[in-house]
């Protein structure tokens, strides 16, 4: 059974700490991506990766920063925290390149609040 | 610009009715999939029905159809016979077509709730 798990469901932290957001995927794939999921927004992306090291901006990448070490871990970093990055985090993998029929799997999320 | 719009914030529905969601996009891209997920209050995405833009006919996944009208760029999601488990947000989006995979844009979402 395919999964992708996230180190926490619930996070809080304080305005200033650095924060960060594991994923895991078991499945061998090759994207890795980070959303956030505000209400009314949908989900917005903020960084994504088509290989280990290699990692390119979304649509939200400011102040964030990722790692991939691995194929299998996919980190979120945010450097310095601040109340405005209070929202719900998915982690997301999928197939690799040519694969026109390729969903997304996604991890369970973390809600992290910064205070 | 790429960009998918739902207008329905939220949706009732009579338990066994039929329901359909609305999504239209917009892309110049010939090339480009579009797919429903379902998000229950636990919080997982969970993948229903995926469109390819070159697929002759239309996506069906059990109660789930995609009547997808390309004409119109549309691609609404059809749920027949509602379950009271089909309580849920869900969310079309719309992969992007870049050398690095598959990339997706997700619009606002619709929350449907199933009245017994």
């Amino acid at each position: 059974d395919v999964k992708v798990t996230q180190s926490s469901r619930y996070l809080v932290k304080r305005t200033g700490e650095k924060v960060f957001l594991e994923c895991v995927q078991d499945m061998d794939h090759e994207n890795m991506f980070w959303y956030r999921q505000d209400p009314g927004l949908g989900l917005r992306l903020i960084y994504f990766s088509y290989d280990v090291k290699m990692k390119e901006k979304g649509d939200i990448p400011e102040g964030y920063s990722v790692s991939r070490e691995k194929k299998e871990r996919f980190s979120l970093i945010l450097e310095s925290a601040s109340t405005n990055q209070t929202s719900m985090y998915l982690c997301a993998s999928s197939l690799g390149r040519g694969r026109l029929v390729s969903e997304q799997f996604f991890g369970p999320g973390t809600r992290l609040t910064v205070l | 610009a790429q960009k998918i719009t739902q207008t329905q914030p939220g949706m009732f529905v009579q338990e066994k009715e039929a329901v359909t969601l609305d999504c239209t996009y917009d892309t110049s891209d010939p090339s480009y999939g579009l797919f429903w997920y379902k998000q229950p209050s636990s919080g997982e995405m969970i993948f229903l029905i995926y469109q390819g833009s070159y697929d002759q006919q239309n996506a069906t996944e059990g109660r789930y159809s995609l009547n997808f009208q390309k004409a119109r760029k549309s691609a609404n999601l059809v749920i027949s016979a509602s379950q009271l488990g089909d309580s849920a947000m869900y969310f079309c989006a719309m992969r992007l077509g870049t050398e690095y995979g598959n990339k997706l844009v997700f619009g606002a979402g619709t929350i449907l709730r199933v009245k017994s």
